[in-house]
């Protein structure tokens, strides 16, 4: 079955400055990459998704890249605000599954 | 809308007892999941639904059973609670398939058992 590795665990970054998170996947046939945000003691919700078919999507201070060959893919955040303090989660699906398989999740500080 | 809500929103347990976790939603999603997330573990799958009437197993399925009798409900029993499963459990719903769609998660459910 999949399985999701997400780096680094824990990650600080200064206010401002950019955050980056990535994430490897093993099964090739995946084709479905979310990323959700999990602030402190609330549930997690999506901030942005990528397909198999582009290598990159935007979203304001967001961005998601795609390495199919490399099976990787990994999430930017730039202009880092003291709200994007929160635990961040990869995940990834294949198109013939209905579950997506999550990594262990990333734990972002904005220092001030 | 709601969205998703679960019951309750905290319990504790013996080892031993036994109880039922209900997730409900008023989005109309054919899809429902269970989660536990536990430090430093992530979110781990323990059964989903692709329909009502229909379940499946995740990644850690053992302890626990499941059913979706309604649309709306999914309900996670566990029939003989372990410390083990200490834990914040999530309920979560979509659309369509997981693969396309996104997953909208209710608030969680913490259970200590001692």
């Amino acid at each position: 079955g999949e399985n999701v590795e997400q780096h680094p665990s824990t990650l600080s970054v200064q206010e401002g400055d950019s955050a980056v998170i990535k994430c490897t996947y093993s099964d090739s046939a995946s084709n479905y990459f979310p990323w959700y945000k999990q602030e402190l003691g609330k549930r997690p919700q999506l901030i942005i998704d990528i397909r198999s078919n582009v290598g990159e999507k935007k979203d304001q201070r967001i961005a998601v890249t795609l390495n199919k060959t490399a099976k990787h893919f990994s999430l930017h955040i730039t202009e880092t605000q003291p709200e994007d303090s929160a635990v961040y989660f990869c995940a990834a699906s294949m198109n013939r599954d209905d579950k997506i398989i999550f990594g262990k999740g990333t734990r972002l500080h904005i220092l001030p | 809308n709601a969205g998703v809500t679960q019951t309750p929103k905290f319990r504790v347990l013996k080892t031993g007892q036994s109880m039922t976790l209900l997730c409900a939603q008023d989005m109309n999603h054919e899809y429902m999941y269970w989660y536990r997330q536990d430090p430093g573990m992530g979110l781990r799958l323990i059964h989903y639904s692709v329909g009502e009437g229909t379940t499946a197993k995740g990644e850690v399925p053992d302890g626990y059973n499941v059913s979706r009798l309604k649309k709306q409900n999914f309900l996670l029993g566990l029939e003989s609670a372990a410390p083990s499963q200490t834990s914040v459990y999530f309920c979560a719903s979509s659309q369509a398939s997981s693969g396309k769609e996104t997953q909208y998660f209710g608030p969680g459910t913490r259970l200590l058992v001692l």
